[in-house]
């Protein structure tokens, strides 16, 4: 009974390629998110989506798209894979979108491009 | 100047001293302060928050904020082994949105 589980965990794929992360969240939160942390640790937001809406679109390749089909999944497809977007991708979530909101993180997807 | 900044360590105390985390922001507006902690491989997962000004004690941690100075710190009384890991401080700014610090990572020798 995960709260936050992401799938796949682990990703290798070749450069080009396009690939697709899946996350879903069991704790009734109107709220989730993705977030990029590369190899020197920095943990980045990329979207945010409160009730299937999106609110936080940081200046991400147009390459990648996030998609919400309701309020308890958030996938992130990415097209045309790169070198550089080798990193672990978290999904979280939260109750709302509010300031004081605790975020929940899954356990990452680790995606690696040859 | 980064947003939020912390020192990336590592910060190595012995078994059972007082370590101590400090963070600052950059944003006046920030309302909502949170210390994560991610061990190597896994997911971060929240110690504790702090909206007030002052002190918050839970348990061995105890988060301090001075919005004044813009700063933000985590301490860990009677350190122990298994708090090795990395310690994310995150902020909440007024967009709604959740910046994170690059992390100190924190060795505690036994």
């Amino acid at each position: 009974d995960t709260a936050v589980s992401q799938t796949p965990k682990y990703l290798v794929t070749q450069m080009g390629n396009d690939k697709s992360i899946k996350c879903e969240q069991n704790l009734g939160h109107d709220t989730m998110y993705w977030y990029k942390q590369d190899s020197k640790k920095f943990l980045k937001i990329m979207f945010s989506y409160n009730n299937k809406e999106l609110i936080i679109n940081e200046t991400v390749p147009n390459r990648f798209s996030p998609k919400s089909p309701d309020k308890a999944h958030l996938n992130l497809h990415i097209n045309s894979l790169e070198l550089g977007d080798s990193a672990v991708y978290f999904c979280a979530s939260s109750q709302g979108a509010g300031v004081q909101e605790t975020q929940y993180f899954g356990p990452g997807t680790r995606l690696l491009v040859l | 100047q980064k947003e939020v900044e912390q020192n990336s360590g590592p910060l190595s105390v012995p078994e059972g001293a007082i370590a101590s985390l400090n963070c600052t922001y950059s944003d006046r507006g920030s309302q909502s302060f949170f210390w994560y902690r991610q061990y190597s491989g896994k997911s971060p997962e929240l110690i504790m928050f702090i909206y007030s000004n002052g002190d918050k004690e839970d348990g061995r941690f105890t988060a301090q904020l001075n919005k004044a100075s813009q700063y933000v710190s985590l301490l860990i009384r009677d350190s122990q082994p298994s708090d090795s890991a990395t310690y994310l401080c995150a902020v909440n700014t007024p967009g709604f949105k959740t910046i994170f610090g690059a992390g100190t990572r924190l060795f505690v020798k036994a």
